[in-house]
């Protein structure tokens, strides 16, 4: 099974701040990984596959890149809207599995 | 418009086999487009893949759960379903529902996700 490790824990920014959120894998897993966000009481939804594919709909300050084991999610300029946990999950292999996530705090 | 949506019981005691049910619409889970997946979500961590349902009926689970786990489905009725025998207090959480294309394997849509408490 991959393990994916997610860093840091907890990353404390200020609205308007570029923020850089970091996934590992434990082997690689080419380029078949997305990024999540998940809200209180809501399901996570799909920011970015294949690496740096953007979902239907999302905006254009979401980016992703990386390929391999290393890979980065980055929001240009952060919005209120944007304080949320973020997950990584590799789909390459199976079983597929997630990161433990990043949660963005307003400073 | 694609929506997923999760029923189940709510509260399930220990050792009893919790049965959970995902009703589909905007698309057929017979296409054979998509993986039909189960995800779990302890309160206040992270996320936990269970396993997926082809309309094959051909499935894989995560082996952590793997002898605990069926899946199944019922293309009539649009739905899959998870059932978790033997639960215990470390199978609380919310249960999510959703889908993933093929060939990528993400998951691109979801459930609302419900809360299954296992308590007596």
């Amino acid at each position: 099974e991959i393990v994916m490790t997610q860093s840091p824990a907890t990353l404390s920014v200020s609205p308007g701040e570029r923020v850089t959120l970091s996934c590992r894998a434990s082997q690689s897993v080419n380029r078949n990984l997305a990024w999540y966000q998940q809200k209180p009481g809501q399901a996570p939804r799909v920011l970015i596959y294949d690496a740096s594919t953007r979902a239907t709909g999302i905006s254009a300050r979401f980016s992703g890149s990386g390929s391999g084991t290393e890979f980065t999610l980055t929001i240009s300029s952060l919005q209120s809207e944007d304080f949320a946990v973020y997950y990584c999950q590799q789909h390459d292999n199976w079983p597929r599995s997630f990161g433990q996530g990043t949660k963005l705090e307003i400073k | 418009q694609v929506h997923l949506q999760e029923s189940g019981p709510g509260l399930v005691k220990p050792s009893q086999t919790l049965s959970l049910t995902c009703a589909v619409s905007g698309v057929s889970i017979s296409s054979g487009d998509h993986y039909w997946s189960w995800v779990r979500q302890p309160p206040g961590k992270g996320l936990e893949w269970i396993g997926y349902i082809y309309y094959t009926g051909s499935t894989y689970y995560s082996p952590s759960l793997k002898s605990r786990v069926i899946m199944s489905l019922d293309t009539s009725k649009n739905q899959f379903s998870l059932e978790l025998t033997s639960v215990t207090a470390a199978d609380t959480a919310v249960y999510f529902c959703a889908r993933a294309p093929i060939p990528s394997g993400h998951f691109d849509y979801w459930g609302q996700g419900t809360l299954i408490t296992v308590s007596s």
